[in-house]
């Protein structure tokens, strides 16, 4: 089986920087992906890790590192604006469909 | 380009009724994924549709199912419908292959009484 594990919650505040972990379990691995989901809305897809090391768009990075079944989530210069869940995913099997996490719901302040 | 649609927004049904909800995929997207979300949870993957023919399903029982139209476009279908299943329905469209980015429409919210 397959299962994605990441923290419930995360409260920052408004300009800081939050790293949101993901460790996984997998019988095949085929990258890991971040959505992001404001209350009420569609998940967004983030970003995309498919090799080890860092992956930077905007204020946003994600980072996999293979060998250790892990990766995570770097927001930088938090703005109220990314108080949202944000999930990581992984593809069930060659078919494409996503395995998501629990979800972790982080809450920027003021 | 339009994104994924879905309909309708929300949907109040009792339990042991039918519900069809519907889902017109991303333009120039071939495959479609359903997936459950209950409150405060992770979406839960139910199928996924290539070519109008079901290509992968999770772990839900046979009265969730499902069709593709030759546009792409897709339904889901569930009977018997149980108080289990209120939760947020999404749709999600993407090429085939290209799993990990998958364009999600904005759900239907089912609630059964």
């Amino acid at each position: 089986g397959q299962s994605l594990e990441q923290p419930s919650e995360v409260t920052a505040v408004e300009g800081a920087i939050v790293q949101i972990n993901c460790t996984y379990q997998t019988s095949g691995f085929y990258g890991l992906s971040w959505y992001q989901q404001h209350d009420g809305g569609a998940p967004t897809f983030l970003s995309y890790n498919g090799l080890d090391g860092l992956e930077e768009t905007g204020r946003f990075s994600s980072f996999l590192s293979r060998s250790d079944s892990y990766g995570y989530l770097l927001l930088q210069e938090l703005q109220m604006k990314d108080s949202a869940s944000y999930f990581c995913a992984s593809k069930g099997g060659s078919q494409g469909n996503l395995i998501f996490g629990k979800g972790t719901k982080l809450s920027v302040k003021p | 380009e339009t994104g994924v649609t879905q309909s309708p927004t929300h949907l109040i049904k009792t339990r042991g009724q039918q519900v069809t909800l519907r889902c017109s995929s991303q333009s120039g997207h071939n495959t479609v994924s359903w997936y459950q979300q209950a409150l405060g949870q992770g979406p839960q993957f139910i199928f996924q549709y290539y070519r109008e023919e079901e290509n992968g399903r999770g772990n839900f029982p046979p009265r969730f199912s499902g069709l593709q139209f030759p546009n792409y476009s897709s339904e889901l279908n569930v009977n018997a419908l149980e108080l289990d299943d209120s939760a947020l329905y999404l749709c999600a469209s993407s090429l085939k292959g290209a799993g990990n980015e998958q364009f999600f429409g904005p759900g239907t919210r089912l609630t059964v009484l």
